[in-house]
């Protein structure tokens, strides 16, 4: 199956700072990337659809002004969580996808807010 | 609004049995159900996926039925094995949406030898 990688696998910032998290397709180019947030124990929410150069589509209740997506080329996305806080700790998950197919996952990325 | 609801939320089953895992939607317009696999610290992935237009899908030990006038569907895990451990969601999604999918709540498999 397709490969999507995710960079940084776990980290660690200071309430208050902002965090990039990327996730890119190694193998295949994705026209659509969704972006999940996993809270312990729990499902998979998905935060928002970015589709490669345009805008992002955020669920409800998803702060776009905090949770920055940009889907700049077919194989790369970014989510910067700005300002993050304690309550933004979570496990952030993308996948991607080429002409509405399925959806390859990547493995996460674990965010600790102090 | 839980567009999908997952049961059971957790199953112990012994090595060799058969699990099974449930799931029910509301929506008519869902028309992919897929299965996924999710170990501790790791993205799910893709277990196996029916259309509507059939009744059952078989992949090796796993197998997907689903009914399309309850609007349920179930995974069968059979020989369940130890390294079967894991969570499982069900997830619905509509092809009009570039296969965004909904997931279930999850069920905690634990195979025990």
């Amino acid at each position: 199956g397709a490969v999507v990688s995710q960079h940084p696998s776990r980290v660690i910032c200071k309430s208050g700072t902002s965090v990039k998290i990327e996730c890119r397709s190694l193998d295949f180019q994705a026209t659509t990337m969704f972006w999940y947030r996993q809270f312990p124990k729990q499902s998979l929410m998905l935060m928002a659809t970015s589709n490669e150069g345009s805008k992002a589509t955020y669920e409800q209740g998803v702060e776009k002004d905090k949770f920055l997506i940009n889907h700049a080329s077919l194989t790369l996305s970014t989510l910067t969580v700005t300002s993050a806080h304690p309550e933004d700790s979570s496990f952030y998950i993308c996948s991607a996808t080429w002409g509405g197919g399925e959806q390859f996952f990547g493995p996460g990325t674990r965010l600790t807010v102090l | 609004q839980q567009q999908v609801k997952q049961s059971p939320q957790s199953l112990i089953v012994q090595k060799g049995g058969i699990s099974i895992i449930n799931c029910a939607y509301e929506n008519t317009a869902f028309d992919y159900f897929p299965w996924y696999q999710q170990f501790p610290g790791k993205g799910p992935a893709l277990l196996i996926a029916i259309r509507p237009d059939v009744s059952e899908k078989k992949e090796g030990r796993f197998t997907i039925s689903f009914n399309k006038s309850a609007k349920q569907f179930s995974l069968h895990i059979m020989d369940s094995q130890p390294g079967d451990s894991a969570t499982y969601f069900c997830a619905v999604g509509d092809s009009g949406g570039y296969q965004k999918v909904t997931f279930g709540t999850g069920t905690k498999l634990q195979v025990i030898p």
